[in-house]
């Protein structure tokens, strides 16, 4: 069964650096998401994706993030100069066009912010 | 988007069927219930969603009351892998729209 896959599974970094989190949707979805769930809260939405550019997003993203589908496959997300808050789990997920709105999560990246 | 309401916890017996209920008093015509789990920091899992008419695939059933204010997700034979935060979310459908997270209900499935 086709899943979403993250890389990496846990990336660790100082405050401050940039960091770039990875994600494959399921290869015929075309609408992508990216939420985070900081340890203990609830899961947040971050921003939605679709025909290459966002359609929404939320008063977390701000400008020290940013989403590219940079080929067919893949789609990121960057945070340009990490916080310490930023240490969290980011999730993405795909759905299909069209009238289905399941969408399908990754296992997560836990991102760790020293 | 319509607010849900859903216990903060519950216990459920090994091989018992368990029955998770949601309230979502001012959910509107258009909007369907979906039901997602997470199990320890996993991803959510999609689990069913519906509409108006009751449900099932081969992880759970969705029964929805006629007036549409509340729902109920049933896990027919609850196994100890189980156990996870459960959320209702109501959202209408298409559209590529997020969806909005509560904080679920954390089904414990005891031996």
């Amino acid at each position: 069964e086709p899943e979403v896959t993250q890389t990496p599974s846990h990336q660790v970094t100082q405050m401050g650096q940039e960091v770039i989190l990875r994600c494959v949707p399921i290869s015929n979805h075309l609408y992508f998401y990216w939420y985070r769930q900081i340890l203990g809260q609830k899961v947040e939405f971050l921003v939605s994706f679709y025909n290459n550019e966002i359609s929404e997003k939320s008063e977390i993203f701000d400008d020290q993030f940013s989403v590219e589908r940079p080929d067919g496959s893949n789609f990121t997300l960057k945070i340009r100069s990490t916080k310490l808050e930023d240490s969290a789990m980011y999730f993405c997920a795909s759905r299909t066009g069209g009238n289905y709105n399941e969408q399908f999560f990754g296992p997560g990246t836990r991102l760790t912010v020293l | 988007d319509a607010k849900t309401t859903q216990p903060t916890s519950m216990d459920c017996a090994e091989g018992r069927a368990a029955n998770l209920p949601c309230n979502h008093s001012t959910i509107s015509g258009n909007e369907y219930v979906y039901w997602y789990r997470q199990i320890h920091s996993q991803g959510p899992q999609y689990i069913i969603h519906g509409l108006k008419n009751n449900e099932t695939n081969e992880m759970a059933s969705l029964i929805i009351t006629e007036d549409r204010k509340s729902s109920t997700l049933i896990l027919p034979h609850a196994t100890l892998r189980d156990t996870a935060v459960y959320y209702c979310i109501v959202r209408v459908k298409g559209y590529g729209q997020n969806f909005v997270f509560g904080p679920g209900t954390r089904l414990s499935v005891l031996p």
